[in-house]
């Protein structure tokens, strides 16, 4: 398997329930990326990490989302008493970091992502 | 702050013919990349073309051609010779030269190639 994968595909809850997702990178690669996308619109980032890191988190990440990458390689993302709002795609990618005239580049690369229907 | 904008919700071209997909963006970098994605109907989001700030000549793979527009902030999306396997949505994208490439996407285009 060489590319983003991300579990589960499809997750149904209920208000006020906790959800976990899952994303397991492209294996070398150093950085990884969570994104929200909602119907019909572009993906919005939420945070990143550079290997276990948690370098930046958006302002649309409340205090009732939190994500980690413990060693590293994959990362989890959970959501805490889930509203109806926070239905979304959520989106994983991965890049691997290196430099280039123009500072550092970096494709990423996307996973199937994870569709949180909360009812 | 970044901002991307795409002012086309939908777009539609028959097979075989050209079709240009517009983007607009506003950056506080000087060295930064700018970005069409691909996003088939349920499937994942596949990078089509990238563009780096620095670099004047557009930038071209295959089908699929940029014009590059710095000093208006305008990044086009040319693709010829529409395939059936071209119907996605499109976003067009910009990401700063600092070190950390988060990446800020436009709302997005869906383009349907008619046979």
């Amino acid at each position: 398997d060489t590319g983003v994968s991300q579990n589960p595909r499809h997750k149904i809850t209920k208000r006020g329930q906790n959800v976990t997702f899952r994303c397991d990178p492209i294996s070398e690669h150093n950085r990884l990326y969570w994104y929200r996308q909602t119907l019909g619109q572009g993906p919005e980032f939420l945070t990143y990490f550079q290997n276990e890191a948690q370098l930046e988190k958006s302002r649309l990440l409340s205090d009732r989302f939190s994500a980690e990458r413990p060693k590293g390689s994959f990362s989890t993302l959970e959501i805490q008493r889930t509203e109806q709002g926070d239905s979304a795609m959520y989106l994983c990618a991965s890049s691997f970091l290196f430099p280039s005239p123009s500072g550092t580049y970096n494709e990423q690369f996307f996973g199937p992502g994870t569709r949180l229907t909360v009812l | 702050a970044q901002t991307v904008t795409q002012s086309q919700p939908e777009m539609s071209v028959q097979e075989a013919e050209t079709v240009t997909l517009s983007c607009t963006y506003d950056t506080s970098e000087n060295n930064y990349y700018l970005f069409w994605y691909k996003q088939p109907p349920s499937r994942q989001m596949i990078l089509v073309i990238r563009q780096e700030a620095y670099k004047q000549q557009n930038a071209t793979e295959n089908r699929f051609s940029v014009n590059f527009q710095k000093a208006a902030k305008s990044f086009s999306l040319k693709i010829s010779d529409s395939q059936l396997g071209d119907t996605a949505m499109y976003f067009c994208a910009h990401a700063g030269g600092t070190s950390y490439g988060k990446l800020t996407f436009g709302q997005g285009t869906i383009l349907t190639v008619h046979p």
